[in-house]
């Protein structure tokens, strides 16, 4: 099976852009969850999706938003980009019920806001 | 809230050398605990999982024991590798059994020399 994919995997914006990054979930997999990887804060929970229902959120401000496809990909948007946002965002994916529920990881897509 | 604290790194450590990376825990009811490990440029690989009390996960030589009494949930290996080389992150869900909405330790750098 692949892996969870991420693109892009490398992204520079300006300050007060939007940013849009994709997750495609390995098949069968239904949750995605979403991760910001900071020196600062370390690993942050965004948010999860499951069968296109945002079922847990972290907390983060609303400029930060998700959805998910019917066929499970995902979608992350930032708005109003700020130097802060800069970090490594994750993207998990698991089966989404049933135990055990482990997710894996893609490789990540780099930010940087300048 | 859910929390966990880890051993402040970086550590480094001679090849064959004995490595304990300490983890301990905050939260209520029955979590799942985790230790994932993170290599450079890369995303998170899971390493070792435990879901309920005095679980024992294990892989690559790597063993974790979930101790509910102490709250704690330590990483060891008995002999590392330059191959072990990584950042480690211990993690736990607030779901029994399950991945979902992770919340890290600040992560542990490891360096084996040679």
């Amino acid at each position: 099976k692949a892996g969870v994919t991420q693109t892009p995997r490398y992204l520079i914006k300006t300050r007060g852009q939007q940013v849009t990054l994709s997750c495609s979930p390995i098949s069968g997999h239904r949750s995605v969850s979403w991760y910001q990887q900071t020196p600062g804060q370390g690993l942050q929970f965004l948010f999860e999706y499951f069968s296109e229902t945002q079922r847990n959120k972290g907390n983060f401000p609303g400029r930060f938003s998700g959805r998910q496809f019917s066929n499970s990909r995902s979608e992350m948007n930032v708005s109003t980009l700020e130097l802060g946002d800069s970090a490594l965002y994750l993207c998990a994916s698991s089966p989404g019920q049933g135990v055990p529920d482990t997710q894996y990881f893609g490789p990540g897509t780099r930010l940087t806001v300048l | 809230g859910n929390s966990v604290t880890q051993m402040e790194g970086p550590v480094t450590l001679s090849e064959e050398a004995f490595l304990t990376i300490n983890c301990t825990y905050t939260a209520t009811g029955y979590p799942s605990l985790f230790w994932y490990v993170q290599y450079p440029g890369e995303g998170l690989q899971l390493l070792l999982k435990a879901t309920k009390a005095d679980d024992k996960g294990s892989n690559k030589g790597f063993e974790a024991t979930y101790r509910k009494e102490t709250t704690s949930f330590h990483l060891e290996k008995g002999s590392v590798q330059v191959s072990d080389s990584a950042v480690y992150f211990c993690a736990l869900s607030p779901y029994s059994g399950s991945a979902r909405q992770l919340t890290f330790g600040s992560g542990t750098q490891l360096t084996v020399l040679p």
